[in-house]
């Protein structure tokens, strides 16, 4: 079966600063990978997504991402993060089967600090 | 645009009562899902369904059914509350072969007395 592991699950960081939130997963054959974002009272939103190729991974507001199949893992990276990014941010994994179902990891929240 | 849309967002329950959570989508999107969110745990599915009028259990369905009578709408109901299903709730769609790009509605936050 798979699963997704967000070690962290409180990370605090100043403004300005980088940021990186780590994903291990583990599945059987090549994963579909993904980071979404909630920020407070809102829905999910995707970020960003791995299906194949090159292996680091663009999304929105800045983000990046690089799976590491040695390491089976997605880490989400930010350059330098602005105070709007303080949200929750979920990993996931899927498979390109029936349903499109994903599983999530437990969540890492960001605080950011002024 | 509405996207996903989820009735209603807020719900207090006593042990025992039922109720069912709607949620529409305007995408005209083949698959729809539902989730719940606890604290700690991300997020687990408890049903989703690939087409109108088919159902499939996920991880966590016992205590919840569901119906798809119509593509746009999916339902979720409890048909006898217990506190341990004091959750948010989350509805999603999504294309097929998009393996897992889901658009999520804004949650359903349920309490049971």
């Amino acid at each position: 079966a798979q699963s997704v592991t967000q070690p962290d699950i409180h990370i605090t960081v100043s403004e300005g600063a980088s940021l990186e939130l780590r994903c291990n997963y583990s599945y059987g054959a090549t994963p579909y990978l993904f980071w979404y974002v909630q920020s407070p009272g809102q829905g999910l939103q995707l970020l960003l997504k791995y299906f194949s190729g090159d292996t680091l991974v663009q999304g929105i507001k800045g983000f990046e991402a690089e799976f590491k199949r040695s390491q089976s893992s997605f880490n989400l990276r930010k350059p330098s993060v602005h105070w709007s990014d303080a949200a929750e941010y979920f990993c996931a994994v899927g498979a390109k089967a029936a349903g499109n179902k994903l599983t999530f990891g437990g969540g890492t929240r960001v605080l950011v600090k002024p | 645009n509405a996207g996903v849309t989820q009735t209603p967002k807020f719900r207090v329950l006593k042990t025992g009562q039922s109720m069912t959570l709607l949620c529409a989508q305007d995408m005209n999107h083949e698959y729809m899902y539902w989730y719940r969110q606890d604290p700690g745990m991300g997020l687990r599915l408890i049903h989703y369904s690939v087409g109108e009028g088919t159902t499939a259990k996920g991880e966590v369905p016992d205590g919840y059914n569901v119906s798809r009578l119509k593509k746009q709408n999916f339902l979720l109901g409890l048909e006898s509350a217990a506190p341990s299903q004091t959750s948010v709730y989350f509805c999603a769609s999504s294309w097929p072969g998009t393996a897992g790009e889901l658009f999520f509605g804004e949650g359903s936050r349920l309490t049971v007395l």
